[in-house]
């Protein structure tokens, strides 16, 4: 079985300002890994994912993750934030199909740009 | 339709009435998923259909939770003898078989008064 642990449940940060939102998982099995955005009142946006090859995965609006297999991380990060990237985050692991496939997500973490 | 649609987008009941949730995935998306999400909340996995094999219901929190999907079509989320805990969005999600990319519709927000 997996699950996911994001470290930090609200990350207030200044425009302009790099920012990282933190992603543990663990699985016995290999797996995929996403980074979904909620905007106020909308439903999810997948923002990048982590299925195989280059352990960088950039995504969208500016956002980028590394995934780390000996930490058994795969932490989100932007160099320069807007006010418009506030917003909640979710990190979330799945397994192969032929082992269930299962989307399982993080509690979410809240971030919150300020002028 | 273009994305995954969810009826009704708001639902209020009384308690102790019975709710169904529907969820019509992308076409050709095998798997579909409910969850539920709380108020400042996560994203409580419920319930994961994938093409004809059994569904994982692994996540239901209660025997008054059950879902149905019929083949790769809609799926519908019942909840019975509905409790004011049970108010949350239920989020629906589809993808294709084999690439794991989940693609969520807009919600049910149930509130059971």
């Amino acid at each position: 079985a997996q699950s996911v642990t994001q470290l930090d449940s609200q990350v207030p940060v200044f425009e302009e300002a790099p920012v990282e939102l933190r992603c543990n998982y663990s699985s016995s099995v290999s797996v995929y890994l996403f980074w979904y955005v909620q905007y106020p009142n909308q439903g999810l946006q997948l923002l990048l994912k982590y299925l195989s090859g280059s352990t960088l995965v950039k995504g969208i609006n500016g956002f980028e993750a590394e995934f780390n297999k000996s930490q058994t991380s795969f932490h989100l990060r932007k160099p320069s934030v807007h006010i418009s990237d506030t917003a909640e985050y979710f990190c979330a692991v799945s397994g192969p199909y032929n082992q269930g496939g299962k989307l399982i997500f993080g509690q979410g973490t809240e971030l919150s740009v300020k002028p | 339709g273009a994305g995954v649609s969810q009826s009704p987008s708001n639902k209020v009941t009384e308690k102790g009435k019975d709710v169904e949730l529907r969820c019509d995935p992308i076409s050709g998306h095998t798997a579909l998923y409910w969850y539920r999400q709380r108020l400042g909340q996560g994203l409580e996995f419920l319930i994961y259909f994938q093409g004809n094999s059994a569904p994982d219901k692994s996540g239901l929190p209660s025997d008054r939770f059950s879902a149905e999907r019929t083949g790769e079509s809609v799926s519908t989320l019942t909840i019975q003898r509905t409790q004011q805990e049970d108010s949350a969005v239920y989020l629906c999600a589809s993808s294709l078989y084999g690439i794991p990319e989940a693609f969520f519709g807009q919600g049910t927000r149930l509130t059971v008064v």
